[in-house]
């Protein structure tokens, strides 16, 4: 098994630029997560998924968005970059509401210049 | 509002010595704990959870109801210990609100 895996590992983007970061999981979870990560700020959760088909809004969804139309692949979406969004991006997934450990992928770093 | 609290942003200790990561946590019923921890450059992964009662690499944690308190023990530090520790309860819907992190350095 893979786990989740991120694509792609770095970025660079331009201000106003916009762009897709594909999270996968093998492991038939249920929930996926995105989260950013920032110096001295932990994990922030941007947008989560209950299942296939649903998409909800964490703690700093401003400026991006997600689908999860297939239930392995869970996608964040950057509209319109601002440097702001410079972060390493992490994906996470876990089973059921029952057994809430998460599996991490392995981090995006992107940068907005 | 729910929170996680870990109040030092950095820890050091000399290899042998106790270590204690702290975490406070505000949150309505009772949520499940966790401890997640990130090497350098590798992904986060979980350290342990509070209901399986586990030593972890030597660590282990005691919940204390009464204090809203979770935090990460170790008898004798090793330089291998040196990493990112995040706390993180988990609400229903699977989802954790993580701390800020506490990056541990363990001196020789």
């Amino acid at each position: 098994n893979a786990g989740v895996t991120q694509t792609p590992k770095f970025r660079v983007l331009k201000t106003g630029q916009s762009m897709t970061l594909l999270c996968a999981q093998d492991m038939n979870h249920e929930y996926m997560y995105w989260y950013r990560q920032d110096p001295g700020m932990g994990l922030r959760l941007i947008h989560y998924s209950v299942g296939e088909g649903t998409t909800a809004k964490g703690e700093v969804p401003d400026g991006y968005n997600v689908s999860r139309l297939k239930k392995q692949n869970f996608l964040l979406g950057l509209e319109s970059a601002a440097p702001s969004q410079t972060s390493v991006y992490f994906c996470a997934s876990s089973y059921s509401l029952d057994d809430g450990e998460q599996y991490f992928g392995p981090g995006t770093r992107l940068t907005v210049t | 509002a729910q929170r996680v609290t870990q109040p030092e942003k950095l820890l050091s200790v000399f290899k042998g010595a106790p270590v204690e990561l702290k975490c406070n946590y505000s949150y309505s019923g009772s949520p499940e704990l966790f401890w997640y921890v990130q090497y350098s450059r590798q992904r986060l992964q979980l350290l342990l959870r509070h209901i399986s009662r586990e030593s972890i690499k030597g660590f282990t944690a005691d919940l204390n109801k009464g204090e809203t308190s979770f935090h990460l023990k170790k008898p004798f530090a090793q330089e291998e210990d040196s990493a990112m520790y995040y706390c993180a309860p988990n609400t229903n819907a699977g989802k954790s609100t993580f701390g800020d992190g506490t990056t541990l350095t363990v001196k020789p």
